[in-house]
C-alpha cells in the first residue's frame, strides 16, 4: 500500500519560531510535492523536488524553504513563522505517471 | 497561470439525488485529474482522464473529458452520505517541470441521509 506520513498531525507555534514540516514516502517516488491548502484558496504548490538535494520554486515560495537530503524524506521549513502561515499544510508524492499520492496533513496554527 | 474554475463550490443534497459538479478552463490540459478529500485527511484519486471526449466510470461516479481538453464534469448518481467530501480536480500543467498540477479550489459536497 501507498503510504506517505506527515510527522505531525497538529502542530501549534508562535510568531518567529523556527517550524519543521516532515513528510516521509515509502513507495520510492522521484518527485515530492508540498502544498498549503487554506478555505477559498484551494491548493497551492509551495515548492517540489524531482530528486534528491533537487527543488523547485511553486506558486507560493515565500516564507518557506525545503530540503530534501534522502530520497524518502521532504521537509519544509519555515524559518520565522508568521500569523498568515496558520494554515493546512499537505505533502504529496508521485512516480512518473503524475498521480499525487498525498499525506494526512499538519494543521499548523501561529500565535 | 493555468487556472481551473470549480462549480459549485457547495452542494448540499438530500440522500438518492443526482449531481454533477464542474470543471472548467480557458486552458487545454494534457490530462485531468478529480480528487476526494474526506475531513482530516488528503486528497485521494478517484480518477485521470487524458482523451478529449473520454468517459469514465467508478461505481455511481461518470467522469467526462471536454473535447477540447479544456473542462470536465463529475456525475453522481444516487448520492450516498459516503459520497460526502470535498471533490478537487486538477489539470497536469504543460511545459517543464510536467508533474506539477494545478488544482481547482473544490466543491464542497453534502449528502444528508
Amino acid at each position: 500500500d501507498v503510504k506517505v506520513t506527515q510527522s505531525s498531525r497538529y502542530l501549534v507555534k508562535r510568531t518567529g519560531e523556527k517550524v519543521f514540516l516532515e513528510c516521509v514516502q515509502d513507495m520510492d517516488h522521484e518527485n515530492m510535492f508540498w502544498y498549503r491548502q487554506d478555505p477559498g484558496l484551494g491548493l497551492r504548490l509551495i515548492y517540489f523536488s524531482y530528486d534528491v538535494k533537487m527543488k523547485e520554486k511553486g506558486d507560493i515560495p515565500e516564507g518557506y524553504s525545503v530540503s530534501r537530503e534522502k530520497k524518502e524524506r521532504f521537509s519544509l521549513i519555515l524559518e520565522s513563522a508568521s500569523t498568515n502561515q496558520t494554515s493546512m499544510y499537505l505533502c504529496a508524492s508521485s512516480p512518473t505517471t503524475r498521480t499525487q499520492y498525498f499525506g494526512p496533513g499538519t494543521r499548523l496554527t501561529v500565535l | 497561470t493555468q487556472l481551473l474554475e470549480q462549480s459549485p463550490q457547495f452542494l448540499s443534497i438530500q440522500e438518492g439525488e443526482n449531481l454533477t459538479v464542474y470543471c472548467n478552463s480557458s486552458s487545454v490540459f494534457s490530462s485531468l485529474q478529480w480528487y476526494r478529500q474526506e475531513p482530516g485527511e488528503g486528497p485521494v484519486l478517484l480518477v485521470t482522464v487524458v482523451t478529449g471526449g473520454e468517459v469514465k466510470k467508478l461505481k455511481r461516479l461518470t467522469f467526462q473529458f471536454g473535447d477540447a481538453r479544456k473542462d470536465s464534469s463529475l456525475h453522481i448518481t444516487a448520492a450516498q452520505p459516503g459520497d460526502t467530501g470535498l471533490y478537487l480536480c486538477a489539470g497536469v500543467r504543460s511545459g517543464a517541470g510536467s508533474y506539477q498540477l494545478t488544482f481547482g479550489k473544490g466543491t464542497k459536497l453534502s449528502v444528508i441521509p
